[in-house]
């Protein structure tokens, strides 16, 4: 069984800073997918980032990207000039074959951006 | 990009009464979809796996009789709750796979009274 731990319960920065959210994971699996993902207040889980496990290069999408460790079994997010849109629960998750299995996901990260 | 849509958003039902919930994927097609389960100010949990055609499998410890799950068609997964009972109330997710990732419907909060 996979096993997905976000240590950071709450992080709080000022705007335009940036940020990085720590995430540790364990698997047998020498495959497998990570994500990051948002969940603003309206409940609705938004993709943030996903990087393949089998590629070394990290992902970047825009202001977010990745820090993977595979080795480590580390999958940080960083977010530059963060934004009061960045408000939200980020939520790690585990995936074995991408989307379709079913995800293993970390207990959340409450980020709050302050003006 | 990858539309899920799940409704309702909210319902609130009696005691013993069963209530279903939808989840359609609106521009693709999914034989698989997801039910997860999350409780106020915590993570998801996996409740079962939607298999288009075939049964649901559902995790360790979640009751198949009491939430039923039917994949009708290629865009079509429900979950019925039921006989409900208050402590069934929690939010719930789905998902469905696209492009190597999971996108989910906006959730349906469920209150039962």
């Amino acid at each position: 069984a996979q096993t997905v731990t976000q240590s950071q319960p709450e992080m709080s920065v000022q705007e335009a800073e940036t940020v990085t959210l720590s995430c540790t994971y364990d698997t047998s699996e020498s495959n497998y997918y990570l994500f990051w993902y948002k969940q603003p207040p309206s409940r609705q889980m938004i993709l943030v980032i996903r990087q393949e496990a089998y590629k070394q290069q990290n992902a970047t999408e825009n202001r977010f990207s990745v820090n993977f460790q595979k080795a480590a079994k580390s999958f940080s997010l960083k977010i530059s000039d963060s934004q009061l849109g960045d408000t939200a629960m980020y939520f790690c998750a585990f995936g074995r074959g991408g989307g379709a299995d079913g995800l293993t996901f970390g207990k959340g990260t409450h980020l709050i951006i302050q003006p | 990009g990858a539309v899920v849509s799940q409704h309702p958003s909210w319902v609130i039902c009696k005691s013993g009464t069963s209530v279903k919930i939808e989840c359609r994927s609106l521009d693709f097609q999914a034989t698989t979809m997801f039910w997860y389960r999350q409780f106020p100010k915590q993570s998801l949990m996996l409740m079962a796996t939607s298999n288009e055609g075939s049964k649901a499998t559902y995790e360790q410890g979640v009751e198949k009789d009491k939430f039923l799950i039917n994949h009708a068609s290629l865009t079509l997964s429900t979950l019925t709750v039921t006989s409900a009972h208050p402590e069934d109330s929690s939010f719930y997710i789905c998902s469905a796979p696209w492009g190597q990732a999971a996108f989910f419907g906006q959730g349906t909060r469920l209150t039962v009274v």
